[in-house]
């Protein structure tokens, strides 16, 4: 599967745990981005790498949020200290080197359920 | 500042007839728009793109979707719904190099 790949699917987690996702993106594609869904709703921009740089970050993404991309491939999206209004749906996405507008290809997302 | 918004929550439609997805955008510039498509447990699909070029853009499946910039539209259409295009739909443009703009969604619902 060539596609956007991220894991787990879902997670359950106690309230006040952290919680570590991970996408991998196309391998050719240098800009990868995470997004949330809430249920009924859009999508919401979170953070935005281009190769390993941290290039913007949603006002969304509180101090409790933390994304790297270490190496410029894959990528990991931290949550401390999880609360019940982090329960939404992760969604990750990559794109090739900008052309007038990329595509971004999304994974099939990671489904986080905070009781 | 970027922004879209469709038009209609919901939309029902008879299998056979013709679909029509309502999306208005708001710009400061020439935008990118972008439809894309969310099957129930499946990740996002792009449907099609608008990048400055025809403003007729043809995508998957066939759909179809036309830039008016005297309306701010950028409404989907597809001549006869199929059962399969029961889903949920979302306009986008984008804001930046590294930032889609996705409006509420439109569910699609198709009857035999």
């Amino acid at each position: 599967d060539t596609g956007v790949s991220q894991d787990p699917r879902h997670k359950i987690t106690k309230r006040g745990q952290n919680v570590t996702f991970r996408c991998d993106p196309i391998s050719e594609h240098n800009r990868l981005y995470w997004y949330r869904q809430t249920l009924g709703q859009g999508p919401e921009f979170l953070t935005y790498f281009q190769n390993e740089a941290q290039l913007e970050k949603s006002r969304l993404l509180s101090d409790r949020f933390s994304a790297e991309r270490p190496k410029g491939s894959f990528s990991t999206l931290e949550i401390q200290r999880t609360e019940q209004g982090d329960s939404a749906m992760y969604l990750c996405a990559s794109s090739p080197p900008l052309g007038p507008a990329s595509e971004a290809f999304f994974g099939q997302g990671t489904r986080l359920t905070v009781v | 500042a970027q922004s879209v918004t469709q038009l209609d929550s919901h939309v029902s439609v008879s299998e056979g007839t013709p679909v029509l997805l309502r999306c208005n955008y708001s710009s400061s510039y020439s935008p990118s728009l972008f439809w894309y498509v969310q099957h129930p447990n499946k990740g996002l699909q792009l449907l099609l793109k608008y990048t400055s070029a025809a403003t007729l853009v043809k995508g998957i499946n066939g759909f179809e979707a036309e830039f008016k910039k005297s309306e701010t539209s950028f409404h989907l259409t597809k001549p006869s719904a199929h059962m399969s295009d029961a889903a949920e739909y979302f306009c986008v443009v984008t804001k930046g190099p590294g930032k889609l703009i996705f409006g509420q969604g439109t569910t699609l619902q198709v009857k035999p």
